[in-house]
């Protein structure tokens, strides 16, 4: 099946620094990636979306400054948190919607901790 | 708008008794319906979608979901549920012309030996 590869699975870094997660589809090409963010015991919240090649749509309330997406090919899209606090410690989720469109699968998750 | 909603924040069940996991949705047009699994500090695996036909839809780890039009609804079923069966279930929706999908807040399944 179509496999997504999310790395780091965690990171943790001081206030004010930059953390970058990367996004791959392993064996299938995706046109859209999706980034979501999920925090303790709730649902998945959509970030953005994010299409191959041009800038990414991002959802009502998320800070595009803040959360920079990059889809620069059909198998990676990244995410970058910039100068990062405490409060954006959370679980972020990318997925990418196969071929057929129909299913997106997700990577496995990275929980990023911010000190 | 879409939404989904899932009735139930926890169900628990015996090992070897039958699983259901509720969802009713909202989305104009047709709906097009999936279900995914979430084991802990993990992304979602896919389990199972509706998209046009048959509305007993089968999926991976023997579990099955039907699509019910006039109730609006897409409950989760396993007809025996293991421990391993654990886990948070997210049901999503979309519409026709919109790669989005809105989760429900999910339901966490207690499987007890």
């Amino acid at each position: 099946g179509a496999v997504v590869s999310q790395h780091p699975s965690r990171v943790i870094c001081k206030s004010g620094t930059s953390v970058k997660i990367e996004c791959r589809s392993l064996d299938f090409q995706a046109t859209t990636m999706f980034w979501y963010r999920q925090f303790p015991k709730q649902s998945l919240m959509l970030m953005a979306t994010s299409n191959e090649g041009s800038k990414a749509t991002y959802e009502q309330g998320v800070e595009k400054d803040k959360f920079l997406i990059n889809h620069a090919s059909l198998t990676l899209s990244t995410l970058t948190v910039t100068s990062a606090h405490p409060e954006d410690s959370s679980f972020y989720i990318c997925s990418a919607r196969a071929g057929d469109g129909n299913i997106q699968y997700f990577g496995a998750g990275t929980r990023l901790s911010v000190l | 708008a879409q939404s989904v909603a899932q009735p139930e924040d926890q169900v628990n069940v015996a090992e070897g008794n039958p699983l259901t996991v509720k969802c009713t949705y909202s989305v104009s047009g047709n709906p097009y319906l999936f279900w995914y699994v979430q084991y802990p500090n993990r992304g979602l695996q896919f389990l199972l979608k509706y998209i046009t036909g048959d509305n007993l839809v089968k999926g991976s780890y023997g579990f099955e979901a039907e699509f019910n039009k006039s109730q609006t609804s897409f409950h989760l079923k396993k007809p025996s549920a293991l421990v391993s069966d654990s886990a948070l279930y997210f049901c999503a929706v979309r519409e026709l012309n919109d790669y989005k999908l809105s989760f429900g807040a999910g339901t966490t399944v207690t499987v007890r030996a």
